[in-house]
């Protein structure tokens, strides 16, 4: 399983575009690019998932570039209840749940 | 159907007890899968279902855990002989097989305490 690598933490403030970056040089040709957010005693919610280029929904964007070594999880605009971890996975297209989430990116987001 | 529900959501036990934790997944999700988190830390797979058959399970479950899905809808997590260490959050986390490879529902946990 391809291994993940993102800062431990990242301070922005509110009204700012916070941008995540996610290393994965391993990641294999079947593999998806997942991100998730979890706040203090809840479980992970799922944000975006993405295999190539860019993908957008409601509340991010992410780009992979065409290596697909790295990622970017952008969050625009981000708010005080934006402060969470963001975890970054490499997903199987086979099994989801044998990822394991690596330790994440603490977002602090300041008034 | 409020998404995934775990219960205790909180338990304090001594060290040497077995606790039992379940699992009711989204109604219409047929994978299920437990995890184990620290303080600080990221969440560890332990292991799924696909129904009621347990397909994988991760080298974390010593011989003192055991997981069951008797019908292929709730799940128990039993540990037995708790120790210290085994004192963390456990995430149960479903989806439906035709979902994107990603896209898991985590319940809200069930946190342990072992004394």
């Amino acid at each position: 399983l391809a291994k993940t690598t993102q800062p431990i933490s990242m301070d922005s403030y509110e009204g700012q575009e916070v941008n995540i970056t996610c290393s994965h040089n391993n990641i294999a040709t079947n593999d998806y690019i997942t991100w998730y957010q979890q706040f203090p005693s809840q479980g992970p919610r799922f944000i975006i998932q993405g295999y190539k280029t860019k993908v957008t929904n409601e509340v991010a964007s992410l780009f992979i570039p065409a290596d697909r070594k790295s990622s970017t999880l952008s969050l625009p605009r981000v708010s005080l209840s934006d402060t969470a971890v963001y975890y970054c996975l490499v997903v199987p297209n086979t099994n989801a749940g044998k990822s394991t989430f690596g330790d994440g990116t603490t977002l602090t987001v300041k008034p | 159907d409020t998404g995934v529900s775990q219960d205790p959501r909180h338990k304090i036990t001594k060290r040497g007890q077995n606790v039992t934790f379940r699992c009711d997944p989204i109604s219409e999700h047929n994978r299920l899968y437990w995890y184990r988190q620290t303080l600080g830390q990221g969440p560890e797979f332990l292991t799924y279902f696909q129904n009621e058959a347990q397909l994988e399970k991760s080298r974390l479950l010593s011989d003192r855990f055991s997981a069951e899905r008797p019908k292929g809808s709730f799940s128990t997590l039993e540990i037995q002989r708790t120790e210290q260490g085994d004192s963390a959050m456990y995430l149960c986390a479903s989806r439906s097989f035709s979902q994107g490879a990603g896209e898991l529902f985590f319940g809200e946990g069930s946190r342990l305490t072992v004394l």
